[in-house]
């Protein structure tokens, strides 16, 4: 399995604060990726880097930001937090080569705000 | 752009039997891949199967099969003799060669194993 890590795992915060989700991988992929997991809605892509300080919005990039300064760490950053984004969020990797990569999932991250 | 549509909410099944699950999938592009993954209780996603579109032939990895439908755009996924460790969420996903990055996932299928 892919080194993945997110942190932290659990978060609890109020309306209109600031909040950065951090994921580490160990296993030096290429393309890194921020999903949300919400009922009846599968997983869906807020943004994706494909290398250091290159990224690219997804599906549902709106209050949402990211960073990615080195090939192990991608930020996202929610810049003021509302309940609409209480979620589950995933982090994945894959190596890049092609189109047909895997992606491996961290373990996930359950943000509430309240 | 893709768009995926799992219609089955929830599928029951007993242990040793067979359960299909069902996903339909919409893309503009003519070459792209498809994907089923696993997410049991501990939510950690697993990938199960994947499949070339350009390739006739059915994938299966042991227990697990799809039936791949190309002119139908339809693509279910079939688990044999299952297991009480086969209860999971399951996401049908495609990805286009176009627009690699961005998979798209259908919104799931509970499976559930009765004993």
């Amino acid at each position: 399995d892919a080194g993945i890590t997110q942190s932290p795992r659990h978060k609890v915060t109020e309306t209109g604060t600031p909040v950065t989700l951090r994921c580490h991988q160990t296993e030096n992929h290429r393309y890194m990726y921020w999903y949300r997991q919400d009922p009846g809605h599968g997983l869906r892509l807020i943004h994706y880097s494909y290398g250091v300080k290159d990224t690219d919005k997804g599906e549902v990039s709106d209050g949402y930001s990211v960073s990615r300064s080195k090939t192990e760490d991608f930020l996202l950053t929610l810049e003021s937090a509302t309940s609409s984004q209480t979620s589950v969020y995933f982090c994945a990797t894959s190596p890049g080569l092609a189109a047909r990569d895997e992606q491996y999932f961290g373990p996930g991250t359950r943000l509430t705000v309240t | 752009a893709q768009t995926v549509t799992q219609s089955q909410p929830e599928m029951s099944v007993q242990e040793a039997e067979t359960v299909t699950l069902s996903c339909t999938y919409d893309t503009s592009e003519s070459d792209y891949y498809l994907f089923w993954y696993k997410q049991p209780p501990s939510r950690q996603m697993i990938l199960v199967i994947r499949q070339e579109a350009y390739k006739q032939q059915n994938a299966t990895e042991n227990r697990f099969s799809v039936n791949f439908q190309k002119a139908a755009k339809s693509f279910s996924l079939k688990i044999s003799d299952s297991q009480l460790g086969d209860a999971a969420m399951y996401f049908c996903a495609c990805q286009g060669t176009d627009s690699w990055g961005k998979l798209q996932f259908g919104a799931g299928t509970q499976v559930v194993v009765t004993p």
